[in-house]
């Protein structure tokens, strides 16, 4: 059983460029969410997808969006990028029942200059 | 809104000391509650957790009580080792549908020979 992955582990940005930020769901697992987590804090909620549909989403700006594909597979992409955007983004996927334990990849660097 | 307060670090111990991270949380219903380890350069991995009041979730030695009336979940274990080094993260799900995961800062534990 594979676990969850993402990709690229690091990336570097310029202010108001544009980045895409992929995510492998464990297998089995059709929801999947994403989270941001600057440096030294906890991570903050940005957004869930199951079944290919938003399902939550916290209280992050519209520039971020994302895709769920039908394999369960994710996108989070992120328009005109800022400074406070770097941070490391994390996915994490579950099977989908209530209480469901999440499991997290390790994560995208992500730095924007 | 939900909230999860956890102890502030970083934590310095001896190796075979007695480990207490406290955990405190606001939330309307019945959260389950989670705790959360971060080793180096890595995602967050999930240490233990409990689904509703007096449950206590264990996992390599460590331990925490789900206590409603005290709203808290400190995380214990009775003797350290090195390779406990890491950030620790106390985290709550509301299970209202989305269990999305509300986040405190993070405990660094660091454990000297």
């Amino acid at each position: 059983e594979t676990g969850v992955t993402q990709s690229p582990t690091h990336l570097i940005k310029t202010r108001g460029q544009q980045v895409t930020l992929r995510c492998s769901s464990q297998s089995g697992h059709n929801t999947v969410s994403w989270y941001q987590q600057a440096l030294g804090q906890g991570p903050q909620f940005i957004f869930q997808y199951y079944r290919e549909e938003e399902n939550g989403r916290g209280n992050f700006p519209p520039r971020f969006s994302g895709l769920q594909f039908p394999n369960y597979s994710s996108e989070l992409n992120v328009n005109a990028l800022e400074l406070d955007d770097s941070a490391l983004y994390l996915c994490a996927s579950r099977a989908g029942g209530v209480s469901d334990t999440q499991y997290f990849g390790p994560g995208t660097r992500l730095t924007v200059l | 809104g939900d909230s999860v307060t956890q102890m502030e670090g970083p934590v310095t111990l001896s190796e075979e000391a007695f480990l207490t991270i406290n955990c405190t949380y606001t939330a309307t219903g019945y959260p389950s509650l989670f705790w959360y380890v971060q080793y180096p350069g890595e995602g967050l991995q999930l240490l233990l957790k409990a689904t509703k009041a007096d449950d206590k979730g264990s996992n390599k030695g460590f331990e925490a009580t789900y206590r409603k009336e005290t709203t808290s979940f400190h995380l214990e274990k009775g003797s350290v080792q090195v390779s406990d080094s890491a950030v620790y993260f106390c985290a709550l799900s509301d299970n209202f549908g989305n269990e999305k995961l509300t986040f405190g800062t993070g405990t660094r534990l660091t454990i000297i020979p």
